[in-house]
């Protein structure tokens, strides 16, 4: 059974850092791009950040030079380090992994994380 | 503002059927077959309902369907259930520079 957990939320003031961390398991972590979607309390759902399996990188101009997506296939992990974290960065963040190819869709995501972003 | 645009609600009776629209453009819907629909409950993680705009993933109830029409997609539930009452969100490529864009959100009720 696929399993994605995510880790790493919390309360962090305006201009911190912060890094979440998402566990694997239950398929080929290697074979599989892997993505990060958020979604502020009441609002719909951003997409964050994605990470193929050959380690190409992709942003929304909302994040970009913020945030980084990355993997360490050995462990079976996703990260995402997000840095100048702003009010608005405020959501539950989900781990999410990318049906395989072709196309691109998610079907499996993990309970997500609050980030929350607040002095 | 969301890249896609959704009605914010939807509402019909059980038994029913309810088709919740999608709106893009040329850069996203109108170009790429893949659209993609989730459902999400109330404090649950989205769940993939219809991938590749038609698509079902298997344990979908062939009551949910989609199909698209130039830059518009549709997803159609017929014989509304109780527990179809949910919040729902489109999804589309974008090409390789915007990559991903979601619809605001539609909210089903089922009277």
């Amino acid at each position: 059974e696929v399993e994605l957990v995510e880790s790493g939320g919390g309360l962090v003031q305006p201009g911190g850092s912060l890094r979440l961390s998402c566990a694997a398991s239950g398929f080929t972590f290697s074979g599989y791009d892997m993505h990060w979607v958020r979604q502020p309390t009441g609002k719909g759902l951003e997409w964050v950040s994605a990470i193929t399996t050959t380690g190409d990188r992709y942003y929304p101009d909302s994040v970009k030079g913020r945030f980084t997506i990355s993997r360490e296939n050995a462990k079976n992990s996703l990260y995402l380090q997000m840095n100048s974290l702003r009010a608005e960065d405020t959501a539950v963040y989900y781990c999410v992994r990318e049906r395989a190819a072709p196309g691109l869709d998610y079907d499996n995501w993990g309970q997500g994380t609050l980030v929350t972003v607040s002095s | 503002q969301s890249a896609l645009t959704q009605p914010r609600s939807v509402s019909g009776s059980p038994g029913q059927s309810v088709t919740i629209s999608c709106t893009g453009t040329s850069s996203d819907v109108g170009t790429y077959n893949y659209v993609s629909w989730y459902q999400q409950h109330p404090d649950k993680a989205p769940k993939l309902m219809i991938y590749d705009v038609s698509k079902r993933p298997s344990g979908v109830p062939d009551r949910f369907s989609g199909s698209k029409s130039g830059n518009t997609a549709s997803l159609t539930i017929s014989g509304l259930q109780a527990e179809d009452e949910a919040d729902y969100y489109c999804c589309s490529y974008a090409g390789s520079y915007i990559f991903v864009v979601f619809g605001g959100g539609t909210k089903l009720t089922v009277l």
